[in-house]
This record gives structure tokens, sequence and C-alpha cells, in this order.
């Protein structure tokens, strides 16, 4: 199975500043996705990111709050924007088309905390 | 809107049981089903897939589908103190690529 890294693993950050995370794996795969898991909550999808354009963006997210890159088939990253308190999560990638081609795995994700 | 639900527990069986965790969903068209497993602080892994009716085991697991009831359940064998972790469902739409997940069912396996 391909090994899956997230940067940073966690950080606090102060309100009205904005964080980049980065998500690495060590295979090609078809797909990149981004998630946030609130305290106590399931995953909601953020979006997917697409290779060479732009992400397609699921219904209460939006590209100005959350900026995804996707460069090549191994590597993208996400921005949060214009930090507040809310946006206090955990932030994983996942990725699909390894062995099982529709199956997701997930990165170890990001703890984010906004003061 | 799709919807996945689950029982959010906790669920609690002695060591050695079966452990029957079930999820529904909404959304008739669905095509592939998973269940995670997920410890405290650790994130998501991938432990079943199913994406046709029946049964489908994998050592101590078996996933079951029903597409007719929009049904899945996975039932954990000889469960072990281990398998104490929050089960979550996740189901794709008419395509095969983005998951909506349950909100997870909490299983505790006393010794």
């Amino acid at each position: 199975s391909a090994v899956i890294s997230q940067k940073p693993s966690r950080d606090i950050c102060q309100r009205g500043t904005s964080l980049t995370i980065q998500c690495q794996v060590d295979s090609q795969v078809t797909m990149m996705f981004w998630y946030r898991q609130q305290p106590g909550q399931s995953l909601t999808l953020i979006a997917t990111a697409n290779q060479g354009s732009e992400a397609t963006y699921e219904s209460g997210f939006v590209i100005d709050k959350f900026p995804i890159s996707r460069p090549n088939l191994t590597f993208s990253t996400l921005t949060v924007s214009n930090m507040s308190p809310e946006d206090s999560s955990i932030y994983l990638c996942s990725v699909q088309g390894l062995a099982g081609f529709y199956e997701q795995y997930f990165g170890p994700g990001t703890r984010l905390t906004v003061t | 809107q799709k919807e996945v639900e689950q029982n959010s527990g906790p669920l609690s069986v002695p060591e050695g049981a079966i452990a029957s965790l079930n999820c529904t969903y909404s959304d008739r068209v669905s095509q592939s089903f998973f269940w995670y497993r997920q410890y405290s602080g650790k994130s998501p892994e991938l432990i079943m897939s199913i994406y046709s009716n029946g049964d489908k085991e994998d050592g101590r697991f078996t996933a079951q589908l029903n597409k007719a009831s929009q049904y899945v359940s996975l039932l954990i064998r000889d469960s072990q103190p281990s398998d104490s972790a929050t089960y979550l469902c996740a189901v794709t739409g008419s395509g095969y690529s983005t998951l909506t997940f349950g909100k997870g069912t909490m299983l505790l396996v006393s010794p």
C-alpha cells in the first residue's frame, strides 16, 4: 500500500491568518480529496483536488476560503484562509486509484487550532 | 441530499463475541460501500469494501450488502479489546469517487 504523509501534523494559528497543508503520496494516484473532521464529528468532504485544473468544491465550501492545488499525481495542498476559531478541526487528505481502484486511503491528518 | 445513517452507540460486547454494526443509506444509485475503523486521535483506516449484494469475508470481518433494502453491515467475529474504536460507514453515489460518511458507531469490547 502507499505511504501518505501530511505536513504539518498539527498547528496553532491566530485568527485572520492562513495555513497551507501539504499532502504527499509515494505512488501516482488518480484522485485526491480533502476532508474536514470537526471535534466529535464525522468526515465532511471539502473538495476533490483535480490535477491540472480547478478543484471541485462541495456545497458550503468555496475556493476563496479553501484554495487547493494539485500540480501532479502525487502532491496536493489545501490552504485554510483568513482563519477563525470555527476552522479548528482535523484536515485529512485521501487518495484513490491504488491497487483497489475505488478504495480511498487517508493520510494521518493535520490538527488545526485557531485562537 | 445523500444521507448515511448509523447508530452512534456505544455498542458494548464482551471479548470473543460477535459485534454487528449497521448502516443505511438514502441514495438508491450508490455503487460502492466501505467500512473504516478510526481509533481516537487517528485517521480512518479502511477495513472492508463491498460493491455487490451478498457477503464478503476478510479474516474476522464480514461485510454484508443489500441494495434493495439500502443496508450495509459489518460483522466482527471473536471481538478483541483492540477492536474498540469508532466504525465509519461510507458510501459513494452513482460515480465511484466522492464518499459520504455516516457519523460512526463506537464499539467497546470489554475483556
